[in-house]
């Protein structure tokens, strides 16, 4: 069964505009993450922000945040002011602790791609 | 700063062959992970280790084998490789502490004829 579910397998914004990509995921942990990664062209992968699972408020970091709806078991990245450079395939993964381990596996979603238009 | 290295960068290999996979960090981290990416796919584990000598099945390890002989290094074996595999092979590792992150390296870019 799928952990991690983004919906959307493509997106488009035009320059400037705020784009918003949503994952939800399935998980019985009291604890875990969820991060979201950027894959460039390139297929390097860049880490965007995170958001603990005990922490209420929302994670900011630069032009990106997250709308984290811990009940639901969704959490939405937001891109404010989206410019071209941020292209690329956005990755919503889930971490569980195991053992000793405080990142544990990682399940990752499909991935969305998005195209922001000059 | 630290590097995550991951050789060949490109393999490419005949159907039925044994292929190595290797990745070495300098970062000191505990925790190594290798990552199978088809395309237009997410990533699926494969298998990870959370530190020297020990290996953890992921969601895909039928077909791999994996060897943690040093921290600083995490090899993946296609114990057969299937006729018109192609796939990226990503590594990654993490200091295995809380609140720490993925480093990936570049991958390795499979293509089996």
């Amino acid at each position: 069964a799928q952990r991690v579910t983004q919906v959307q397998p493509t997106g488009s914004s035009q320059w400037g505009e705020e784009v918003t990509l949503d994952c939800s995921y399935e998980t019985s942990e009291y604890f875990y993450r969820i991060f979201w990664y950027r894959q460039l062209f390139s297929g390097e992968m860049v880490f965007l922000i995170y958001q603990p699972s005990f922490d209420t408020q929302n994670q900011r970091s630069g032009r990106y945040s997250v709308v984290f709806q811990k009940s639901f078991k969704s959490i939405s990245l937001v891109i404010s002011a989206s410019q071209p450079e941020d292209s690329g395939t956005y990755f919503c993964a889930l971490s569980e602790p195991d053992r000793g381990s405080a990142l544990g596996r990682l399940h990752f979603g499909a991935g969305t791609q998005l195209i922001v238009i000059p | 700063g630290g590097i995550i290295t991951q050789t060949p960068k490109f393999l490419i290999g005949q159907e039925g062959q044994k292929l190595t996979l290797k990745c070495q960090q300098n970062f000191n981290h505990d925790t190594m992970y290798w990552y199978r990416q088809d395309s237009g796919k997410g990533l699926r584990l494969i298998y990870y280790s959370i530190t020297e000598n020990d290996l953890q099945k992921g969601d895909l390890s039928e077909g791999y084998d994996a060897s943690r002989e040093k921290k600083s290094s995490f090899s993946l074996t296609v114990t057969s490789a299937q006729k018109n595999e192609m796939a990226v092979f990503l590594c990654a590792s993490t200091p295995g502490t809380a609140n720490e992150r993925l480093f990936f390296g570049h991958g390795t870019k499979l293509s089996v004829l």
